[in-house]
């Protein structure tokens, strides 16, 4: 069964403070995706990557870098954590062509 | 640019009902449209998917997307809801060329299938 698993389901942090959120998929596929959900504003994507060591920005890059150092990881970082940034991450993989394959989410608290 | 629009934020059916979840998109070209489920507390499910050939597009769990170029519309339906549908769904689509980076979601519509 396909699989991509995050780190962690919940997570609260404070201001300011240096956030990792880790994503692992084991399909071998070449795509890997961040995005962050907020209600009425649907799925919007932060980065994403197309190879190890490749990665493009999506539509809300500010605030957040990736890191992709093997191909089955991916890594969202949160430099300096703000309120604004708590939501629901959702990390997905998919081969070059076709539908992506989503992780369970984190729902990130920042106070 | 490219957009959809799911104009409904809840739909209200009940048990045994047909249902329907609307959608309507914006695009450059042909296009490639999907249908996402999401359980509480859970990451988006693949439903199905167009890209092309026939109009109507079986999926899983029993649902069924129809797409509709001259209205440019991708409306998910069921014959007959379950409780266990409840949940929230959202369209997403994006043109021919690119990858799947180039997908954009629509803001998601939640159904509630009463007993």
């Amino acid at each position: 069964d396909v699989k991509v698993t995050q780190s962690s389901r919940y997570l609260v942090k404070r201001t300011g403070e240096k956030v990792f959120l880790e994503c692992v998929q084991d399909m071998d596929h070449e795509n890997m995706f961040w995005y962050r959900q907020d209600p009425g504003l649907g799925l919007r994507l932060i980065y994403f990557s197309y190879d190890v060591k490749m990665k493009e920005k999506g539509d809300i890059p500010e605030g957040y870098s990736v890191s992709r150092e093997k191909k089955e990881r991916f890594s969202l970082i949160l430099e300096s954590a703000s309120t604004n940034q708590t939501s629901m991450y959702l990390c997905a993989s998919s081969p070059r062509t076709t539908v992506g394959f989503f992780g369970p989410g984190t729902r990130l608290t920042v106070t | 640019a490219q957009s959809v629009a799911q104009p409904e934020d809840q739909v209200n059916v009940a048990e045994g009902n047909p249902l329907t979840v609307k959608c309507t998109y914006s695009v450059s070209g042909n296009p490639y449209l999907f249908w996402y489920v999401q359980y509480p507390n859970r990451g988006l499910q693949f439903l199905l998917k167009y890209i092309t050939g026939d109009n109507l597009v079986k999926g899983s769990y029993g649902f069924e997307a129809e797409f509709n170029k001259s209205q440019t519309s991708f409306h998910l339906k069921k014959p007959s809801a379950l409780v266990s549908d409840s949940a929230l769904y959202f369209c997403a689509v994006r043109g021919p060329s690119g990858g799947y980076q180039k997908v954009t979601f629509g803001t998601g519509t939640k159904l509630q299938v009463i007993p």
